[in-house]
């Protein structure tokens, strides 16, 4: 089993519409989780970070981490045109950091 | 004013030759990193670098290797190409290593490498 899995997609929605995307991971040491957006032919960019079960939320963006379940959830609400881009989950712990596959975004007009 | 730079943007070579990619942050972080995201995406940590001092050597040919000659420079060489190190190449840099709570990553804008 590989320590992140991450649904590549891609995925398509109209615009307006709720994104939602989600990676399971299975090492326990990961404690710290980050969701990154890469737009085509730029370098990832943090968006989120959270360390503790729960959700956190950033304006139109929603972490949410279940560390029982190792299952982390980012929810895009009224999405945006602009919100099209690769959107990687990324975890930390123990000194090891692990990236999913990344999941594209299309969000349509 | 760029905060993680790399040079170059673009780099197409043969297989056999030797190439080496630049990093550069002005950020004042005292870790660096080097990615690899192969064709499908998959990003995956290559090396990190904590005040010139090696901490993470993942798995990784020892054709590749990497240089600090600085904290903030940490550049990338890599010896006898081959078609598989095709890749896009990411440097990255953080306040703090890995074992950092709230400790971002910085990402410069990657390097396209294309072996032929």
């Amino acid at each position: 089993q590989k320590e992140v899995e991450q649904d590549p997609g891609p995925l398509s929605v109209p615009e307006g519409a709720i994104v939602s995307l989600n990676c399971t991971y299975s090492n326990s040491a990961f404690q710290y989780f980050m969701w990154y957006r890469q737009y085509s032919r730029k370098g990832p960019e943090l968006l989120m970070y959270t360390y503790s079960s729960g959700n956190k939320e950033d304006g139109r963006f929603t972490a949410q981490v279940d560390k029982s379940s190792k299952y982390i959830s980012l929810f895009i609400r009224d999405s945006q045109p602009s919100d099209s881009a690769t959107y990687l989950c990324a975890m930390k712990g123990n000194n090891r950091l692990a990236f999913g596959k990344g999941n594209q975004v299309v969000v349509i007009p | 004013d760029t905060a993680v730079s790399q040079t170059p943007k673009y780099l197409v070579t043969q297989m056999g030759n030797d190439k080496s990619i630049k990093c550069e942050q002005n950020l004042g972080h005292d870790t660096m990193y080097w990615y690899k995201q192969d064709s499908k995406k998959f990003l995956k940590i290559m090396f990190s670098y904590n005040n010139k001092e090696l901490i993470i050597n993942e798995t990784v040919p020892n054709r590749f290797s990497p240089k600090s000659p600085d904290k903030a420079h940490l550049n990338l060489h890599i010896n006898s190409l081959e078609l598989g190190d095709s890749a896009v190449y990411f440097c990255a840099s953080s306040q703090a290593g890995l074992a950092g709570v709230g400790n971002e990553q910085f990402f410069g804008p990657g390097t396209r490498l294309t072996v032929l």
